[in-house]
């Protein structure tokens, strides 16, 4: 157990729908990251926040976004969803602003499938 | 982003040292390497980092080549629970993990 927690574990929605998607670092941790892993395009990192702020972006669509809160928990909104967007999202928590100092502490995902 | 170079897959017979290697000759000097796993219907999980110096630790051993132009990951003794994809990813500052396809261990009785 790593100490992320995501809800839910699954997700079945239809296309053009919205879903949030919810992460709680671990104890502790300031950075969170979300990852989306499809069968096509693997492990792919879509962004990073620290403390609140947005910190990077990595291949995030415009149709995504996220928010990380005061108590450091953080949803990732999907809209408008598509057949593609079927996949695993997990999120990932560390302690500092830089990953290269501090590992990252991956839950165990969510498997969203559009139909 | 600089990229790293990993085989696809990798054999191993139980209770005998794993080496995995990693290509990653555009490394910058700020770059650290990383080396996850993650094992079947689980999230990627840490095993270690390292930037110069060769690293130990409970789970592996990481040793970086002198130009640090590759490195190899050293599973001691493997397990079959040490069967899963590993990634090894170079990260600067931490920005933008990008994770490869990996190379898949598996791991015969």
């Amino acid at each position: 157990d790593s100490g992320v927690t995501q809800t839910p574990k699954h997700l079945i929605t239809a296309t053009g729908q919205r879903v949030t998607l919810r992460c709680s670092p671990r104890s502790g941790d300031l950075s969170v990251y979300w990852y989306q892993q499809s069968l096509d395009q693997g492990l792919q990192f879509l962004i990073q926040y620290y403390n609140g702020e947005e910190r990077a972006k990595g291949n995030i669509l415009e149709r995504f976004s996220a928010q990380q809160f005061p108590d450091l928990h953080s949803e990732l909104n999907l809209s408008s969803l598509e057949l593609g967007d079927s996949a695993l999202y997990f999120c990932a928590s560390s302690m500092g602003l830089a990953g290269d100092s501090y590992e990252q502490y991956f839950g165990p995902g969510t498997r969203l499938t559009v139909t | 982003d600089a990229k790293t170079t990993q085989p696809n897959s990798m054999e191993s017979n139980e209770e005998e040292p794993v080496h995995l290697p990693c290509n990653h000759s555009t490394i910058s000097g700020t770059d650290y390497i990383h080396w996850y796993r993650q094992l079947p219907s689980q999230g990627p999980e840490y095993v270690i980092h390292g930037l110069t110096s060769n690293v130990n630790n409970r789970m592996a051993s990481l040793a970086i080549a002198e130009d640090r132009k590759s490195s190899t990951l050293i599973l001691h003794r493997a397990t079959l629970r040490d069967a899963a994809v590993y990634y090894c990813i170079l990260s600067n500052y931490g920005q933008n993990f990008v994770f490869g396809p990996g190379t898949r261990l598996s791991v015969l009785p």
